[in-house]
């Protein structure tokens, strides 16, 4: 069965960029979308864009435009989530799960703090 | 966006009990609703799809209903392992894709 494993935690400064991987393991790797999406602490769940490797779309929320790009390695089967110019507001823990609409299955998650 | 709002925010149920989660979308988006468990330390798992279609391999006391704007999800006999944060999510075309807030459950 198709499982995603992302990442480890991480711990940046404020104004740096973090790159999240999550590498899918089963399955066609190419055909499916994969999704990001985040959790800030207590929070609920956002979602932030995704990307079709196959055909090479990739799709933001309008909130994270010009600050995240997501990108797709299929020699290696991972998917990467990239966020620059990070702020306190960005400590959350970050998910990749596969599918367009209703997602299944999702990553472990990776926490990412942002702090001075 | 469309908003998505969860009620309760909390509960806490018995053992066997019958629970009843309620998900509102602030406009109409016909059956176009997933559902999440989520428990601590435990990958994020999808229960439902297209308002009321269950995932598979997920036990048969989850079900969902509704469409439009008012959806339910419902636990027909509650189990100690059902204890987790449930979350309705939108995925209506050409919307973008939103959550409701999480619906915590707990054993009484």
């Amino acid at each position: 069965q198709v499982q995603l494993v992302q990442s480890g935690a991480e711990v940046k400064k404020p104004g740096s960029s973090v790159k999240v991987s999550c590498k899918v393991s089963g399955g066609t790797f190419n055909i499916h979308t994969i999704t990001w999406l985040r959790q800030a602490p207590g929070q609920g769940l956002e979602w932030m864009g995704k990307i079709v490797p196959i055909l090479g779309i990739k799709k933001y929320a309008e909130k994270f435009q010009g600050r995240v790009t997501i990108t797709a390695d299929e020699s290696t089967r991972t998917v990467y989530m990239d966020l620059r110019s990070l702020t306190s507001e960005d400590t959350a823990v970050y998910y990749c799960a596969r599918g367009a609409d209703w997602f299944d299955p999702w990553g472990q998650g990776a926490l990412v703090t942002v702090s001075s | 966006d469309i908003q998505m709002t969860q009620s309760p925010s909390s509960l806490s149920a018995s053992v066997g009990d019958r629970v009843t989660i309620t998900c509102r979308a602030s406009q109409g988006i016909a059956h176009f609703l997933a559902w999440y468990q989520q428990k601590p330390g435990k990958v994020t798992k999808l229960l439902i799809y297209a308002a009321s279609t269950l995932q598979s391999g997920v036990p048969s006391r989850f079900s969902g209903s509704g469409s439009g704007t008012d959806f339910t999800l419902t636990i027909s006999s509650l189990q100690p392992e059902d204890v987790a944060i449930y979350y309705c999510q939108n995925y209506n075309s050409g919307s973008s894709i939103t959550f409701g807030q999480g619906t915590r459950l707990d054993i009484k």
